[in-house]
């Protein structure tokens, strides 16, 4: 059973380039998250998506954006890259229709960005 | 300002002890905790999770303990091995689609 897959694992960037990450759900799973992890910090929410929706945004400023696609995979994307982007960034999954207060996620490797 | 705080400093114990930490939160109200696991250069796996009206939850050698008047969790590892090695997250939910996470916890055992 295939988790959850992300590409690519590496990646480097310059300062105001645009950036795409995608990321395939767990078998099963119809709900994507995604998170970014600074260095030494904790994963930070960026958005969920669900039924191709935006569900949820965390505080992000809008160069951040996403897609759900009907197959339920999901793209990342960042426009006018700042230093400050520099990060891990996870893709989680989970299913919709589990228990909502099981609210449990299922973590990519993460992509690491870097901005130079 | 909303906080989540765990320990400030990493952890280092020797094989067989039990390792303890804390989750402290801020302005926050939390239906339910988790606690994930992070090895180096990999996502958070779940451990385990405990609802606002449960006291107490074990798995295995894990128990956390969750008091919402403290606003505290403690996470527990019994017996602890090398292969308990690790940074651990503790994450509220708020019920509304995200989890907020600490900032971890490193947590190195001796053999």
């Amino acid at each position: 059973d295939a988790g959850v897959t992300q590409s690519p694992t590496h990646l480097i960037k310059t300062r105001g380039q645009q950036v795409t990450l995608r990321c395939s759900p767990k078998s099963g799973h119809d709900t994507v998250s995604w998170y970014q992890q600074a260095l030494g910090q904790g994963p930070q929410f960026i958005f969920q998506y669900y039924e191709e929706e935006e569900r949820q945004r965390g505080n992000f400023p809008d160069r951040f954006s996403g897609h759900q696609f009907p197959n339920y995979s999901s793209e990342l994307n960042v426009n006018a890259l700042l230093l400050g982007d520099s990060a891990l960034y996870l893709c989680a999954s989970s299913y919709s229709l589990t228990d909502l207060a099981k609210n449990i996620q299922y973590f990519g490797a993460g992509t690491r960005l870097s901005v130079l | 300002s909303q906080k989540i705080e765990q320990n400030s400093e990493a952890l280092n114990i020797q094989e067989g002890k039990t390792a303890t930490l804390t989750c402290n939160y801020t302005n926050y109200s939390p239906a339910y905790l988790q606690w994930y696991r992070q090895d180096p250069g990999r996502g958070p796996v779940f451990l385990l999770l405990i609802r606002e009206n449960e006291k107490e939850k074990r798995k295995e050698r894990l128990k956390v303990t969750f008091d919402t008047t403290l606003k505290q969790s403690l996470f527990h590892i019994t017996a602890s091995q090398p292969a308990d090695s690790a940074t651990y997250l503790c994450a509220l939910d708020m019920l509304d689609y995200k989890l907020s996470f600490g900032a971890g916890t490193t947590v190195t055992v001796r053999a």
